[in-house]
C-alpha cells in the first residue's frame, strides 16, 4: 500500500488553465503539506495543513489554494496557471518525531 | 529563520570509495535534522535523522551523520560507495517535531565504476 499517493504523477497544461493535483495519505497523521521543487532541486514548503486547518502559508501567490475535504486528503488547486509554475509538486505528511513521508510527486508542465 | 547549506552541489565518487556529503545548518533551537535521497522521478525517502538522541545516527542502506552542535553540522557518509548510491541526497532541519522542514539545496551524488 502506498503511504502517501499524489494523482497525476505528470501534468502538461496550457499557460491560463485551471489544474488541481490530489493528495491521499494511509498513515493517519494529523500534519500534511505542499512542497514545490523547482527546475534546480530546490525544495520549498508552500502549505501546510493539520487536522484540516491551514497553519502554514509561505508566500505563495493566491492562485494557489490548498483544500483538505478530511485530513487525509490535502489537494492543491491552482488557477490561471503560468509558466513558471511549472515544477515539481510533492505532497507529504508527518510521523511521530517530524518525519515527513513524501509522495512521488507532480510534475507540472506549463506550455 | 532556519537555513541549511550543502557544500558542493556536486560530489563524484569512485565505487567503493567514501562517500561524504556535507551539510551546514543554523537554528535558534535545538534542531530535529534529516537526510532524505531522491532518486531520479521519485519523492524523497528518508535516510536518517537526528531527534537530540544519540549524535552518531546510523541510516538506511549503510549510511550514517554525525551531529557536531560545535561546528553546527551534521555531515552524511557511506564507507564504501556502490552505483545504486547515485541519487539527490538533501539536508533538512526543522525547529520541533511537526513543523515544516527546511531543506538544503541539494547534492548530486555520481558514482564511478
Amino acid at each position: 500500500d502506498t503511504a502517501v499517493s499524489q494523482t497525476p504523477k505528470y501534468l502538461v497544461t496550457q499557460m491560463g488553465n485551471d489544474k488541481s493535483i490530489k493528495c491521499e495519505q494511509n498513515l493517519g497523521h494529523d500534519t500534511m503539506y505542499w512542497y514545490k521543487q523547482d527546475s534546480k532541486k530546490f525544495l520549498k514548503i508552500m502549505f501546510s495543513y493539520n487536522n484540516k486547518e491551514l497553519i502554514i502559508n509561505e508566500t505563495v501567490p493566491n492562485r494557489f489554494s490548498p483544500k483538505s475535504p478530511d485530513k487525509a486528503h490535502l489537494n492543491l488547486h491552482i488557477n490561471s496557471l503560468e509558466l513558471g509554475d511549472s515544477a515539481v509538486y510533492f505532497c507529504a505528511s508527518n510521523g511521530q518525531l517530524n518525519e515527513a513521508f513524501f509522495g512521488q510527486g507532480t510534475r507540472l508542465t506549463v506550455v | 529563520a532556519q537555513s541549511v547549506t550543502q557544500l558542493g552541489s556536486h560530489v563524484s565518487v569512485s565505487e567503493g570509495a567514501l562517500v561524504l556529503l556535507r551539510c551546514n545548518y543554523s537554528s535558534s533551537v535545538p534542531p530535529y535534522l534529516f537526510w532524505y535521497v531522491q532518486y531520479p522521478n521519485q519523492g524523497l525517502q528518508l535516510l536518517l535523522k537526528y531527534t537530540s538522541a544519540a549524535t552518531l545516527v546510523k541510516g538506511i542502506n549503510g549510511f550514517e551523520a554525525e551531529f557536531k552542535k560545535s561546528e553546527t553540522s551534521f555531515h552524511l557518509t557511506k564507507p564504501s560507495a556502490h552505483m545504486s548510491d547515485a541519487a539527490e541526497y538533501f539536508c533538512a532541519v526543522s525547529k520541533a517535531a511537526g513543523n515544516k522542514l527546511t531543506f538544503g539545496g541539494g547534492t548530486r551524488v555520481l558514482v564511478k565504476p
